[in-house]
């Protein structure tokens, strides 16, 4: 039972264009977000993350949306690079959990030059 | 990942084997954490360890998993009697922070094969 949910296996994007990538969640206790980068033979990176009592976060391209009524979150970049080429895991907490995350299974974003 | 040290990179076990894996914290962090990821999976939580101290093992199978954070050196995931289904990249993060809302600094992983 899958409580952080991915639904696209893979993206690919122009570069220069916005990526929109996509995470969805059933469990209402949680009450952290956070996206993380990965690359091949690499450890995830963090990226960018949100709490609940916010609706929107910011860092330079990267920006995240939370709809907490639809449990739904995304991951905007824009512009996308090359480098942004990654797999992007969506993750969540609740109350209490410390380090204890629940991740999505990834997007595999490909940014074409 | 600067910081946070896993070894080995990779590791080969035959069925039955031991397996030890080990992780360093970036400085200053005293909270370390133990994910494993399966081909084409997320990651999953395994455990919580503080030094000397195991905090949450909620993700641990009970049987042949062990961990351990001792006051002086690494944390070791330790997996007994391996057997295939264990073959996965095993990753180690930590944190500085004890509550909720901080983000996990990750290492490269151990990618284990059971052969």
């Amino acid at each position: 039972d899958q409580q952080v949910k991915q639904n696209s296996p893979s993206l690919s994007v122009q570069e220069g264009r916005i990526s929109i990538l996509n995470c969805d969640y059933t469990n209402s206790m949680f009450d952290y977000f956070l996206w993380y980068k990965k690359y091949p033979a690499e450890g995830p990176t963090f990226l960018i993350s949100i709490s609940s009592i916010k609706d929107k976060n910011e860092d330079g391209r990267f920006t995240v949306f939370l709809n907490k009524s639809a449990k739904h979150l995304s991951l905007h970049i824009v512009p996308s690079q090359p480098g942004d080429s990654a797999v992007y895991f969506c993750a969540a907490s609740g109350r209490g959990s410390q380090g204890n995350l629940i991740f999505g299974k990834g997007t595999k974003l490909s940014v074409k030059p | 990942n600067a910081g946070v040290m896993q070894n080995p990179r990779h590791l080969v076990r035959r069925r039955g084997q031991e397996a030890r894996l080990r992780c360093s914290p970036m400085k200053g962090h005293s909270h370390v954490y133990w994910y494993r990821q399966l081909p084409e999976e997320g990651l999953k939580f395994m455990v919580y360890l503080q030094k000397e101290n195991i905090i949450d093992e909620s993700g641990m199978p009970k049987e042949r998993f062990s961990a351990e954070f001792p006051k002086e050196g690494p944390s070791i995931l330790r997996i007994q009697q391996v057997v295939r289904g264990d073959s996965a990249a095993y990753f180690c993060a930590s944190s500085p922070f004890e509550g909720t809302n901080s983000p996990l600094h990750f290492g490269n992983g151990t990618r284990l094969t059971v052969t």
